[in-house]
Formats: structure tokens, sequence, C-alpha cells
């Protein structure tokens, strides 16, 4: 059965912090791994993965991914308490192509 | 780009009453658009994807009556739950894809349902 597994399911730090988010997986017909960050209302889209070794960056966030282990790893430094959030993985693939989402980790950045 | 618009935000409906949630992709054509739910403190849980001017694919687990798909043009889906029960209460979230991935998957801003 395709799965996907985030850890820490949640993680309270302080404002300056850095934070690593981990996200594994067992999916087949694996296509790309795409990071997500949910608030209050629908998923904001983060980064999409789709080649190992290859890190994706956007200001304060960067994340990779490693084909041959199966997990990416999201990081956050200098968070913020605008950075609390739920940080969603999902992996597109199966064997209807679809979006397979893990749990979630909620982070808490307190001031 | 890629902007999908879902509404309404939010519905409060009474057991037994049929409530319809839209997903319009605003500025690319949606080939294929997925509707999603999700718990409180839970993850997305895949419902069923459409794609356009054929029948909705279902998951398992899933009561294709009970919600029904329509995807009846490139940037237009709805999702009507029929007969609602509290249970039912939920988040709704739609997405969107266009055949070439450019957009990845873009996700509207999801229907918060409350049935009473």
């Amino acid at each position: 059965e395709d799965k996907v597994v985030q850890s820490p399911l949640s993680l309270v730090v302080h404002e300056g912090d850095t934070v690593t988010l981990n996200c594994s997986y067992e999916v087949t017909n694996f296509r790309s791994l795409l990071w997500y960050k949910q608030e209050k209302k629908a998923p904001t889209f983060l980064f999409m993965l789709t080649s190992s070794g290859i890190e994706k960056k956007s200001g304060r966030l960067s994340s990779i991914l490693d084909k041959k282990e199966l997990f990416s790893i999201l990081n956050i430094t200098a968070t913020q308490t605008g950075d609390s959030a739920v940080y969603l993985c999902a992996v597109l693939g199966g064997a209807t192509n679809k979006l397979i989402f893990g749990t979630g980790t909620l982070l808490a950045v307190q001031p | 780009g890629a902007v999908v618009s879902q509404h309404p935000s939010r519905v409060i409906c009474k057991s037994g009453t049929s409530v319809k949630i839209e997903c319009r992709s605003l500025d690319f054509q949606a080939t294929t658009m997925f509707w999603y739910r999700q718990f409180p403190k839970q993850s997305l849980m895949l419902m069923a994807t459409s794609n356009e001017g054929s029948k909705a694919t279902y998951e398992q687990g899933v009561e294709k009556d009970k919600f029904l798909i329509n995807h009846a043009s490139l940037t237009l889906s709805t999702l009507t739950v029929t007969s609602a029960h509290p249970e039912d209460s939920s988040f709704y979230i739609c997405s969107a894809s266009s055949q070439g991935f450019n957009y990845g998957y873009t996700f509207g801003s999801g229907t918060r349902l409350t049935v009473v």
C-alpha cells in the first residue's frame, strides 16, 4: 500500500530557531514530491521536487529529495511566528497517478 | 497564474438537504480536478478524481451516490453532497491540474460544511 509518513507530528520552537521536517515515502510509480503549508484554509504550494540531490530554495525555506533513501526534508531557518502552520508532504504517484498526503507536521513558533 | 476558486467557503445546512460546492480554475484549463476531505487535525483524504467530460473515479469507501461529482467543462467541477448528515460535516477542498503539470496541483480555498 502506498504511504507517506511525516515526522515529527508536531513541533514547538522559538523564533529564530532552525527546524527540519521529515517526509518518507513508499509509493509506486513515483513522479514527484510536493510540500505544502496549511494555515487555516487550504494548502499553499511550497515546493515540487522531482530529482534527487537538487536543493530547492525559497527565502528561508529549502527542501531536498533523496530518491534512493525515499525521503525528503524541509528546512526552515530563522523561524518566525508566521511560519506556524501544518506542513504537508505529498507524493504524486501510485497506480492512479494521484497525490498521496502524509499526516502533516504541526509547527508552532513561539515569540 | 494558476488560481483555483472554490465556492462557498462556508455553508451550514440541515440534515437531509443537498449542498453543491463549486471549484473553478480561473486562468488555466483544468483537465483533471481532485476532491479532498479533511477532518480536524487530520490530513487530506482524496475522495475522487474527475476528468473533464468523463465520469469521476472514486476512492475506495467513498459513496458515489452520496458525493456526486460533475466536471462538465475545463474550468468547472462541482461536488454535491446529497442527503447530508452531521457526519458529512468536514472541510472539503478541490485541486486542479493541467495536462502539462505546469501548475503543479493548485488548491481551492476550501469549503467548511456543517450539517445540523
